[in-house]
């Protein structure tokens, strides 16, 4: 089974701080996805990244930055982290060919900025 | 980018009923997913479905494409499909990013 990993199930941070979320994928994933949910919003895409070193913007990038120099790790970061940054963290992976697919995601982190 | 709707948002079922959870999604898609998020918020992917049917045991999914819209059907229920169910689509044409619907959280009493 494919897995990801995500490094910590519960973080809490102060306001400022920098954070870093890590993510391991053990299948050779071309592609890794960091989304964040919110009651009432959903999933959002922050980032995306579709090799070693490339990486795109997605809905919400705005606070965050990423690192991907390894294949299976893709790393979140936040650069001052703010209260409104409290939320669950998933990432994700796929092989990005057509025979299969799916995400698989991680089974997140929830942080919390105090 | 294409819109996701999911209705119901909320149901309430008892254990052994069946249900069908609704998809619709604003222009054509090639990666349509639907995933089940339990109650501890692990995302489970249920089906890669682009088009067609598919089925896994209890749970079978139906896209059809043309008419922009897929549905998922539980059979059986138990108390462990409880969680929220999602689906998503790629943000534009053949995105390998996904957008999601808000969900319907399904309950299912003993």
């Amino acid at each position: 089974d494919v897995k990801v990993t995500q490094s910590s199930r519960y973080l809490v941070k102060r306001t400022g701080e920098k954070v870093f979320l890590e993510c391991v994928q053990d299948m050779d994933h071309e592609n890794m996805f960091w989304y964040r949910q919110d009651p009432g919003l959903g999933l959002r895409l922050i980032y995306f990244s579709y090799d070693v070193k490339m990486k795109e913007k997605g809905d919400i990038p705005e606070g965050y930055s990423v690192s991907r120099e390894k294949k299976e790790r893709f790393s979140l970061i936040l650069e001052s982290a703010s209260t409104n940054q409290t939320s669950m963290y998933l990432c994700a992976s796929n092989d990005g060919s057509r025979v299969n697919y799916g995400y698989t995601f991680g089974s997140g982190t929830r942080l919390t900025v105090v | 980018g294409i819109q996701v709707e999911q209705s119901p948002p909320d149901l309430i079922l008892q254990e052994g009923a069946n249900s069908t959870l609704r998809c619709n999604f604003s222009d054509s898609v090639n990666n349509l997913q639907w995933f089940h998020q339990n109650p501890w918020g692990q995302l489970i992917n249920l089906f890669y479905i682009p088009s067609g049917t598919k089925q896994n045991g209890r749970l079978s999914a139906t896209t059809v494409a043309t008419e922009r819209y897929s549905l998922l059907y539980i059979s059986s229920s138990q108390t462990t499909d409880s969680g929220v169910y999602f689906c998503a689509g790629p943000t534009q044409g053949g995105s390998e990013k996904l957008v999601f619907g808000k969900g319907t959280k399904l309950t299912v009493n003993p």
